[in-house]
């Protein structure tokens, strides 16, 4: 599986973009990349995930760059309920069905 | 219907007790999960079903005991666990597909165990 590179935190101001970086320089062709995020006390919940495109949907956008070796999450107009840890994942098709997830980043957002 | 229903919310147990989490997915997914998440830590994976056989154990202790009586239900059975088994217990569910690699998992909001 490749592995994954967050920094374990960063502070947000409310209604600004959150970018949040993410390296897998070591991933495969047919991987895709995914981001969850975690609220505190509850299960993580899906964002977004893609392969090679920039992806966008209601929640956030996805930035891929060409040589996939890393991405950045981007919450556009972030609240103080995107307070949260997100992890990015690289999702493995190999051995089963595998989500394996790091460390993650803390995201504060600060009014 | 795009829930994963965890039961019960909370849980306390001594070390000699047997107790069940339970697990519950009405949106036809096929694939099951079981994670374990410890404080201020990632969830790590125990086990996973796919087409309710057990596919991935990831050498989990034999005092927890999977189970998956049908597509929409995934138990976890406790017995004789540890005071460090004290964990949230994560249930997720995803679509499953032979040869996919781009599939989401949907998360319960999990039950919060505490073994005295």
């Amino acid at each position: 599986d490749a592995k994954t590179t967050q920094p374990p935190s960063m502070d947000c101001a409310e209604g600004r973009a959150a970018n949040l970086p993410c390296n897998h320089s070591t991933i495969s062709g047919n991987e895709y990349v995914y981001w969850y995020r975690q609220i505190h006390s509850q299960g993580p919940q899906y964002i977004i995930h893609g392969l090679k495109n920039n992806e966008t949907n209601e929640m956030a956008s996805l930035i891929i760059t060409e040589d996939r070796k890393s991405s950045t999450l981007i919450l556009p107009h972030a609240t103080l309920r995107d307070t949260a840890v997100y992890y990015c994942i690289v999702r493995t098709n190999t051995g089963g069905f595998k989500t394996i997830f790091g460390a993650g980043t803390r995201l504060f957002v600060k009014a | 219907d795009t829930e994963v229903t965890q039961t019960p919310k909370h849980l306390v147990m001594g070390m000699t007790n047997k107790k069940s989490l339970k697990c519950e997915q009405h949106m036809g997914h096929r694939a099951m999960y079981w994670y374990k998440q410890k404080a201020k830590k990632p969830p790590e994976l125990m086990f996973v079903y796919s087409y309710e056989k057990l596919s991935i154990n990831e050498s989990v202790p034999s005092r927890f005991s999977p189970e998956c009586p049908n597509s929409s239900l995934l138990n976890l059975h406790l017995h004789a666990l540890q005071p460090e088994d004290s964990a949230l217990y994560l249930c997720a569910s995803s679509r499953r597909g032979r040869g996919l690699t781009n599939e989401k998992l949907f998360f319960g909001s999990g039950t919060q165990l505490s073994v005295l």
